[in-house]
């Protein structure tokens, strides 16, 4: 129940496209949902975070789209751009149950090709 | 202003030596947190402190593993009688524990190779 699935887990787009990475989770205590990028070598960085109340949240070229009856949400980046190659991972917590330990998806190692 | 750090950046050892690495928090950041990142996987969660409070240790994979807090400082997480499954990065992350900020800040790491 603590798990966070996360798929694809490699994904390769064209400059300009859409990428689209996915998480499903299975615990409904969940009220956190992050979304971190990581370079090589260096540790994640929080990229968008929401929480259920809301369905989508948008910062620049960012999207996180959430379905709560349907337990996943989704990261969009929008004009993807070669700087965006990174590995991606999804994240939940309950901070409502206190619970700020991060359960973190497998990653999806995003490549733009120029 | 400075960020996560810790160090080693890189460790290696020898299966069965000990060993410590340290976390130095966001300075004001009264939360801390080490988590595990084996190659190519997600981050596991390990320990948890906040404050005076008791820490949540339910991640911890064995009695080999242990951490220490001073106050709302420095971290060490110690491994002893290293196996060679414990090579992974180990990142340890901040953050301030209020209803306005869940952000966790992340270190850079330190990678162990156990050999």
């Amino acid at each position: 129940q603590q798990q966070v699935k996360q798929s694809p887990q490699s994904l390769i787009v064209q400059k300009g496209g859409i990428s689209i990475i996915n998480c499903a989770y299975e615990n409904t205590a969940f009220d956190y949902f992050p979304w971190y990028q990581q370079f090589p070598g260096k540790g994640p960085a929080l990229l968008i975070a929401i929480r259920p109340d809301v369905s989508e949240k948008k910062e620049g070229r960012f999207t996180i789209s959430f379905n709560k009856s349907a337990k996943q949400f989704s990261l969009h980046i929008m004009d993807s751009q070669p700087g965006d190659s990174a590995t991606y991972f999804c994240a939940a917590s309950g901070l409502r149950q206190g619970a700020q330990k991060l359960v973190f998806g497998q990653g999806t190692r995003l490549t733009i090709n120029p | 202003g400075a960020g996560v750090s810790q160090s080693p950046s890189n460790k290696v050892t020898e299966k069965g030596k000990d060993v410590e690495l340290r976390c130095d928090p966001i300075s004001g950041h009264t939360a801390l947190y080490w988590y595990r990142q084996r190659l190519g996987q997600g981050l596991e969660f390990l320990i948890y402190f906040q404050g005076n409070s008791a820490p949540d240790k339910s991640g911890l994979p064995s009695d080999r593993f242990s951490a220490e807090r001073t106050g709302e400082s420095v971290s060490t997480l110690t491994i002893q009688r290293t196996q060679q499954e414990d090579s992974a990065v180990y990142l340890c992350a901040s953050s301030l524990r209020d209803r306005a900020s869940y952000e966790q800040y992340f270190g850079p790491g330190t990678r162990l190779t156990v050999t």
